[in-house]
């Protein structure tokens, strides 16, 4: 069974950084596409961030040059690092897997996610 | 603008049929790409409901039925229960975007 274990989410002031990490079992995650996708409190879902197998990397325009995505073969991790943070960066971080080699494809399974809050 | 549009809210009674639009554009579904829905029951972790347009996950009900056509794509539940009460989204791959794009979600509300 495929399961996504995300932490390192918590209270941040703005301007600060923050890694989050997503675990990975059943799966070896530099062999798939992977994403990290956010939900602000009570709000939407809204795209983020994906890594191809090959190591290629994509980003909303809401984060580009502050987020990076990032894995470890190692640790069969996937990892968000979070800078410059700001107010509306606030929200659930959830990791998901795309089906294999489809950057177009959808999100499934999901972690359970972890929250960021970010305020000073 | 790259979006995807769904009414904010819909209802029906128990037992009725409902559907959900999301509605995009030349860059995403006209573009060919594939439209894949979710239900974010409350408190939850958003769950695949259809994928590739028309595809259901196994274990998910054939009360829940998909489609695409053009620029729009609509999700449609037949036989509505109480459970499905719930948030739905629907997602695509925008090529302006150079990634995905959810729409901003539908609350199914049922009498």
């Amino acid at each position: 069974e495929v399961q996504l274990v995300e932490s390192g989410g918590g209270l941040i002031q703005p301007g600060g950084s923050l890694r989050l990490s997503c675990a990975a079992s059943g799966l070896t995650v530099r062999s798939n596409y992977m994403s990290w996708v956010r939900q602000a409190p009570g709000q939407g879902l809204e795209w983020v961030s994906l890594i191809y197998s090959g190591g290629s990397t994509y980003y909303a325009d809401s984060v580009k040059g502050r987020f990076t995505i990032s894995r470890d073969t190692s640790k069969n991790t996937l990892y968000l690092q979070m800078n410059s943070l700001r107010a509306e960066d606030t929200a659930v971080y959830y990791c998901a897997k795309l089906p294999y080699s489809n950057y177009a494809g959808w999100f499934d399974p999901w972690g359970q996610g972890t929250l960021v809050t970010v305020s000073s | 603008q790259s979006v995807l549009t769904q009414p904010p809210s819909v209802s029906g009674a128990p037992g009725q049929r409902v559907t959900i639009s999301c509605t995009g554009s030349s860059s995403n579904f006209g573009a060919g790409y594939d439209v894949h829905w979710y239900q974010q029951l409350p408190g939850t972790v958003p769950k695949l409901l259809i994928y590739g347009n028309s595809n259901r996950p196994s274990g998910v009900p054939d009360r829940f039925s998909g489609s695409k056509s053009g620029t729009s794509a609509s999700l449609a539940i037949t036989g509505l229960q109480t459970e499905d009460e719930a948030d739905y989204y629907c997602q695509s791959y925008d090529s302006s975007l150079s990634g995905s794009l959810f729409g901003g979600g539908t609350k199914l509300t049922v009498l």
